[in-house]
């Protein structure tokens, strides 16, 4: 158990344009998820956590703005780039904790996003 | 300070020794420590995870927790070249905390 699946893996943008990727638990509930950046050769960053039904929370410096997520159900969480920009090229990673209150995070497999 | 902190490394070990890899943290009232593998280009996957002081054994890997001294540690005994990769570590207080990873290179 505990499989989070991420749509799509990979996608190449155009400046300017938006992008939306899913995060799926497939068999499990997560009242939370969370939403990463990692650049080449760096830590892990986490931009922002989601909860279901609420507002998501963001880290210091992410633009809620610019990186919009929406948590709909217990087991989609989805953040969309708009606008996106070469800088905003980067590998998206999500995780998903169990509603269960354990403590661990489970991580889909990341989308690598490039904007030209 | 880094709430959680690991050497960066890279830790180069020879096939079949023993990797000893550590972690420290700052906040005491951390309760659940987890160990997570990153094969380059991948995402982290959960390898290990410890909530009481001592040793925790699964196959050829041992976590280790001291919490007094505020340090969790991960043994990989025979390494493998397979076992090259990123080995993150991560603190669960309020919330999960990263530590930056520490690169393992298993030569053959």
């Amino acid at each position: 158990g505990a499989v989070v699946s991420q749509h799509p893996s990979r996608v190449i943008c155009k400046s300017g344009t938006s992008v939306k990727i899913e995060c799926r638990s497939l068999d499990f509930q997560a009242t939370t998820m969370f939403w990463y950046r990692q650049f080449p050769k760096q830590s892990l960053m986490l931009m922002a956590t989601s909860n279901e039904g609420s507002k998501a929370t963001y880290e210091q410096g992410v633009e809620k703005d610019k990186f919009l997520i929406n948590h709909a159900s217990l087991t989609l969480s989805t953040l969309t780039v708009t606008s996106a920009h070469p800088e905003d090229s980067s590998f998206y990673i999500c995780s998903a904790q169990r509603s269960d209150g354990r403590a661990e995070q489970f991580f889909g497999p990341g989308t690598r996003l490039t904007v030209l | 300070q880094k709430e959680v902190e690991q050497n960066s490394g890279p830790l180069s070990v020879p096939e079949g020794a023993i990797a000893s890899l550590n972690c420290t943290y700052s906040d005491r009232g951390s309760q659940s420590f987890f160990w997570y593998r990153q094969y380059s280009g991948k995402s982290p996957e959960l390898i290990m995870f410890i909530y009481s002081n001592g040793d925790k054994e699964d196959g050829r890997f041992t976590a280790q927790l001291n919490k007094a001294s505020q340090y969790v540690s991960l043994l990989i005994r025979d390494s493998q070249p397979s076992d090259s990769a990123t080995y993150l570590c991560a603190v669960k207080g309020n919330m999960l905390t990263f530590g930056g990873g520490t690169r393992l290179m298993v030569k053959p």
